[in-house]
């Protein structure tokens, strides 16, 4: 089955600097990776997503990054803000099988 | 419209008694998800349901644990005789459809076995 990994664990940025979160794949056939944020105490939002016909997307400060050939793909947040502190989960999903694999998350602190 | 709702929020229990747990996936969506969560760690695979299909139960981690999905809507997921090991966030997700389409989660469910 696929194996989905993450790093880093922990983050933690300057407000206004970058952050990048990586995650890598095993199983080729996967072809849609989302990213979620999951504020304390809530459920996991969804924030960005790519699909494997693509290398890259953006949304305003936040853009998702794949490669296909290398099997991973990360998370790139720009002028980071305090309100972008949150635990960040990757997953990986394809045409084979039910199930949507989740990296382990990165706990990303944006310090003032 | 509405999103994912689950019920109750939070849930406390003494050791070794059932406890069922709530979700309502958005309307429309065919495919819904349960995960469990561990205080600090990822999302663990539980259960799928995808329309009238047989689910795919191979996440449940023992016969303690069930779901059922009635009417292709409204899911329920079964814990009995609990133990203390089963404390955790219980998160539902629905979607449009399988096969890489985004799910959309709800706030969980707390447990707590006492």
């Amino acid at each position: 089955g696929e194996n989905v990994e993450q790093h880093p664990s922990t983050l933690s940025v300057q407000e206004g600097d970058s952050a990048v979160i990586k995650c890598t794949y095993s199983d080729s056939a996967s072809n849609y990776f989302p990213w979620y944020k999951q504020e304390l105490g809530k459920g996991p939002q969804l924030i960005i997503d790519i699909r494997s016909n693509v290398g890259e997307k953006k949304d305003q400060r936040i853009a998702v990054t794949l490669n296909k050939t290398a099997k991973h793909f990360s998370l790139h947040i720009t002028e980071t803000q305090p309100e972008d502190s949150a635990v960040y989960f990757c997953a990986a999903s394809g045409y084979t099988g039910n199930q949507f694999y989740f990296g382990t998350g990165t706990s990303l602190t944006v310090i003032p | 419209g509405a999103g994912v709702s689950q019920s109750p929020s939070n849930k406390v229990t003494e050791k070794g008694k059932d406890v069922e747990l709530r979700c309502d996936p958005i309307s429309g969506h065919t495919a819904l998800y349960w995960y469990r969560q561990s205080l600090g760690q990822g999302l663990e695979f539980l259960i799928y349901f995808q329309g009238n299909s047989a689910p795919d139960k191979s996440g449940l981690p023992s016969d303690r644990f069930s779901a059922e999905r009635t009417g292709g809507s409204v899911s329920t997921l079964t814990i009995q005789r609990t133990q203390q090991e089963d404390s955790a966030v219980y998160l539902c997700a629905s979607s449009f459809k399988r096969q890489g389409e985004t799910q959309y989660f709800g706030p969980g469910t707390r447990l707590l076995v006492l």
